[in-house]
Protein backbone atom coordinates (compact mmCIF):
# COMPACT_ATOMS: atom_id res chain seq x y z
CA UNK A 1 0.00 0.00 0.00
CA UNK A 2 1.51 3.45 -0.68
CA UNK A 3 2.08 5.41 2.19
CA UNK A 4 2.31 9.41 0.41
CA UNK A 5 0.14 9.33 -2.62
CA UNK A 6 -0.44 12.20 -4.55
CA UNK A 7 -2.32 12.62 -8.02
CA UNK A 8 -2.04 13.73 -10.41
CA UNK A 9 1.48 12.04 -11.40
CA UNK A 10 1.73 14.65 -13.64
CA UNK A 11 -0.23 18.12 -14.85
CA UNK A 12 0.63 20.13 -17.95
CA UNK A 13 -1.23 23.33 -18.47
CA UNK A 14 -1.11 26.70 -19.72
CA UNK A 15 -0.18 29.74 -18.10
CA UNK A 16 -2.90 31.48 -16.26
CA UNK A 17 -4.85 28.26 -15.51
CA UNK A 18 -6.10 27.18 -11.84
CA UNK A 19 -4.90 23.58 -11.07
CA UNK A 20 -5.45 21.72 -7.75
CA UNK A 21 -2.56 18.88 -6.48
CA UNK A 22 -4.04 16.63 -3.72
CA UNK A 23 -2.44 14.51 -1.56
CA UNK A 24 -3.15 11.77 0.84
CA UNK A 25 -1.48 9.43 3.45
CA UNK A 26 -2.65 6.24 5.18
CA UNK A 27 0.46 6.35 8.04
CA UNK A 28 -1.55 7.81 10.55
CA UNK A 29 0.93 10.84 10.73
CA UNK A 30 -0.58 14.61 12.12
CA UNK A 31 1.90 16.67 9.75
CA UNK A 32 2.26 16.96 6.36
CA UNK A 33 3.95 19.32 4.09
CA UNK A 34 4.13 20.25 0.72
CA UNK A 35 7.62 20.73 -1.00
CA UNK A 36 8.87 22.49 -4.33
CA UNK A 37 11.61 21.28 -6.45
CA UNK A 38 13.15 23.27 -9.15
CA UNK A 39 15.07 22.24 -12.12
CA UNK A 40 18.14 22.10 -10.22
CA UNK A 41 16.65 19.70 -7.63
CA UNK A 42 17.12 21.94 -4.67
CA UNK A 43 13.82 21.03 -2.48
CA UNK A 44 12.35 23.72 -0.49
CA UNK A 45 9.38 23.65 2.21
CA UNK A 46 6.22 25.78 1.05
CA UNK A 47 3.90 24.37 3.93
CA UNK A 48 2.97 22.58 6.61
CA UNK A 49 -0.16 21.29 8.38
CA UNK A 50 -0.62 19.99 11.98
CA UNK A 51 -4.21 18.30 12.62
CA UNK A 52 -5.52 20.76 9.97
CA UNK A 53 -3.93 23.67 11.62
CA UNK A 54 -0.96 25.77 9.32
CA UNK A 55 2.11 25.08 11.15
CA UNK A 56 4.60 27.07 8.52
CA UNK A 57 4.14 29.07 5.86
CA UNK A 58 7.07 29.84 4.01
CA UNK A 59 7.59 33.42 1.54
CA UNK A 60 5.49 31.21 -1.23
CA UNK A 61 3.09 33.63 -3.89
CA UNK A 62 -0.46 33.83 -2.22
CA UNK A 63 -1.14 32.14 -5.53
CA UNK A 64 -0.89 28.63 -3.81
CA UNK A 65 -3.20 27.66 -0.92
CA UNK A 66 -2.93 24.82 0.98
CA UNK A 67 -5.79 23.14 2.19
CA UNK A 68 -6.35 20.37 5.02
CA UNK A 69 -9.69 18.85 4.88
CA UNK A 70 -8.52 16.23 7.62
CA UNK A 71 -5.51 15.26 9.16
CA UNK A 72 -4.63 12.85 6.28
CA UNK A 73 -5.37 14.69 3.25
CA UNK A 74 -3.01 17.77 2.09
CA UNK A 75 -3.96 19.54 -0.90
CA UNK A 76 -2.29 22.79 -2.61
CA UNK A 77 -4.65 24.82 -5.36
CA UNK A 78 -2.28 27.42 -7.51
CA UNK A 79 -3.97 29.81 -9.20
CA UNK A 80 -2.90 32.23 -11.70
CA UNK A 81 -0.22 29.67 -13.39
CA UNK A 82 3.22 31.09 -14.38
CA UNK A 83 6.22 29.88 -15.90
CA UNK A 84 8.25 29.46 -12.95
CA UNK A 85 5.93 27.44 -11.17
CA UNK A 86 7.26 24.52 -13.65
CA UNK A 87 8.49 22.40 -11.13
CA UNK A 88 8.02 18.66 -9.41
CA UNK A 89 5.69 19.10 -5.82
CA UNK A 90 6.32 16.77 -2.89
CA UNK A 91 3.86 15.97 0.04
CA UNK A 92 5.65 14.36 2.97
CA UNK A 93 3.94 13.43 6.27
CA UNK A 94 5.33 13.02 9.65
CA UNK A 95 4.44 11.94 12.88
CA UNK A 96 3.63 15.05 15.84
CA UNK A 97 5.15 19.10 14.78
CA UNK A 98 8.98 18.70 15.48
CA UNK A 99 11.18 16.95 13.00
CA UNK A 100 13.05 15.07 15.64
CA UNK A 101 13.03 11.09 15.55
CA UNK A 102 10.20 11.83 13.27
CA UNK A 103 11.83 11.46 9.54
CA UNK A 104 9.52 12.45 6.74
CA UNK A 105 8.28 10.38 4.54
CA UNK A 106 7.83 11.99 0.80
CA UNK A 107 5.15 10.60 -1.79
CA UNK A 108 6.50 10.23 -5.84
CA UNK A 109 6.10 13.91 -6.37
CA UNK A 110 3.94 15.77 -9.28
CA UNK A 111 5.49 17.28 -12.19
CA UNK A 112 4.29 20.69 -12.90
CA UNK A 113 4.83 21.83 -16.48
CA UNK A 114 3.21 25.45 -17.45
CA UNK A 115 3.43 25.92 -20.96
CA UNK B 1 23.76 33.80 6.28
CA UNK B 2 22.15 30.51 6.75
CA UNK B 3 23.84 27.50 4.45
CA UNK B 4 23.63 23.87 4.34
CA UNK B 5 26.05 22.74 1.43
CA UNK B 6 26.84 19.32 0.56
CA UNK B 7 30.55 19.03 -1.30
CA UNK B 8 29.78 17.67 -4.64
CA UNK B 9 27.17 17.62 -6.79
CA UNK B 10 28.27 14.30 -8.39
CA UNK B 11 30.52 11.20 -7.26
CA UNK B 12 31.68 8.48 -9.01
CA UNK B 13 33.35 5.53 -6.98
CA UNK B 14 34.15 1.66 -8.16
CA UNK B 15 31.97 -1.06 -6.47
CA UNK B 16 32.86 -2.42 -3.44
CA UNK B 17 34.37 0.86 -2.46
CA UNK B 18 33.65 3.27 0.40
CA UNK B 19 31.48 6.00 -0.65
CA UNK B 20 31.91 9.49 1.91
CA UNK B 21 29.55 12.03 1.31
CA UNK B 22 29.64 15.68 2.54
CA UNK B 23 27.27 18.18 4.59
CA UNK B 24 28.37 21.63 6.01
CA UNK B 25 25.83 23.78 7.51
CA UNK B 26 26.39 27.73 8.16
CA UNK B 27 25.14 29.33 11.06
CA UNK B 28 22.52 26.77 11.68
CA UNK B 29 22.69 24.98 15.56
CA UNK B 30 20.44 21.65 14.76
CA UNK B 31 20.10 19.22 17.43
CA UNK B 32 20.06 16.45 14.77
CA UNK B 33 20.56 16.33 11.06
CA UNK B 34 18.62 13.49 8.50
CA UNK B 35 20.06 11.90 5.56
CA UNK B 36 17.71 10.84 2.81
CA UNK B 37 18.01 9.11 -0.50
CA UNK B 38 16.46 10.15 -3.68
CA UNK B 39 16.08 7.84 -7.15
CA UNK B 40 15.19 10.15 -10.08
CA UNK B 41 11.12 10.04 -10.45
CA UNK B 42 10.70 9.61 -6.75
CA UNK B 43 10.56 11.42 -3.48
CA UNK B 44 13.04 11.43 -0.72
CA UNK B 45 13.30 8.24 1.06
CA UNK B 46 14.68 8.55 5.19
CA UNK B 47 17.63 6.66 5.85
CA UNK B 48 19.24 7.63 8.80
CA UNK B 49 19.49 10.32 11.66
CA UNK B 50 21.41 11.85 14.11
CA UNK B 51 21.46 13.95 17.08
CA UNK B 52 24.06 16.78 18.02
CA UNK B 53 24.98 14.35 20.92
CA UNK B 54 25.58 11.12 18.85
CA UNK B 55 28.81 10.88 17.21
CA UNK B 56 28.25 8.21 15.22
CA UNK B 57 25.04 6.31 14.00
CA UNK B 58 25.31 3.11 11.62
CA UNK B 59 22.57 0.44 9.68
CA UNK B 60 24.04 -1.80 7.92
CA UNK B 61 26.45 -0.54 5.27
CA UNK B 62 25.55 3.06 6.16
CA UNK B 63 27.56 5.25 8.77
CA UNK B 64 26.95 8.96 9.19
CA UNK B 65 28.87 11.02 11.79
CA UNK B 66 28.05 15.17 13.19
CA UNK B 67 30.67 16.92 14.65
CA UNK B 68 29.41 19.85 16.10
CA UNK B 69 32.28 21.55 16.16
CA UNK B 70 33.33 21.41 12.19
CA UNK B 71 29.70 21.97 11.47
CA UNK B 72 29.80 18.77 9.84
CA UNK B 73 28.10 15.28 9.32
CA UNK B 74 30.04 12.84 6.40
CA UNK B 75 27.93 10.31 5.04
CA UNK B 76 29.38 7.04 4.08
CA UNK B 77 28.23 3.70 2.34
CA UNK B 78 30.45 0.56 2.73
CA UNK B 79 31.37 -2.18 -0.05
CA UNK B 80 29.11 -0.17 -2.36
CA UNK B 81 27.26 -1.61 -4.81
CA UNK B 82 25.66 -0.29 -8.20
CA UNK B 83 22.54 -0.53 -6.68
CA UNK B 84 23.45 2.49 -4.29
CA UNK B 85 23.58 4.58 -7.43
CA UNK B 86 21.38 7.95 -6.27
CA UNK B 87 21.14 11.32 -4.83
CA UNK B 88 21.45 11.90 -1.38
CA UNK B 89 20.29 14.44 0.46
CA UNK B 90 21.43 15.79 4.11
CA UNK B 91 18.48 17.84 5.35
CA UNK B 92 18.60 19.84 9.16
CA UNK B 93 15.47 21.25 11.14
CA UNK B 94 15.88 25.16 9.96
CA UNK B 95 13.39 26.46 12.46
CA UNK B 96 14.38 27.70 16.36
CA UNK B 97 10.98 25.55 17.57
CA UNK B 98 11.19 22.07 16.03
CA UNK B 99 8.31 22.62 13.66
CA UNK B 100 9.95 19.79 11.19
CA UNK B 101 10.90 22.88 8.99
CA UNK B 102 13.66 21.16 7.05
CA UNK B 103 16.11 22.24 5.14
CA UNK B 104 17.90 20.42 2.40
CA UNK B 105 21.33 20.25 0.84
CA UNK B 106 21.33 20.50 -2.53
CA UNK B 107 22.17 16.44 -2.92
CA UNK B 108 25.19 14.75 -3.86
CA UNK B 109 24.31 12.19 -6.80
CA UNK B 110 26.44 8.91 -6.29
CA UNK B 111 27.01 6.71 -9.16
CA UNK B 112 28.79 3.27 -8.66
CA UNK B 113 30.45 1.27 -11.36
CA UNK B 114 30.66 -2.17 -11.27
Amino acid sequence: DTAVSQTPKYLVTQMGNDKSIKCEQNLGHDTMYWYKQDSKKFLKIMFSYNNKELIINETVPNRFSPKSPDKAHLNLHINSLELGDSAVYFCASSRGTGSQNQPQHFGDGTRLSIL
Amino acid sequence: SQKIEQNSEALNIQEGKTATLTCNYTNYSPAYLQWYRQDPGRGPVFLLLIRENEKEKRKERLKVTFDTTLKQSLFHITASQPADSATYLCALDGSSSNTGKLIFGQGTTLQVKP
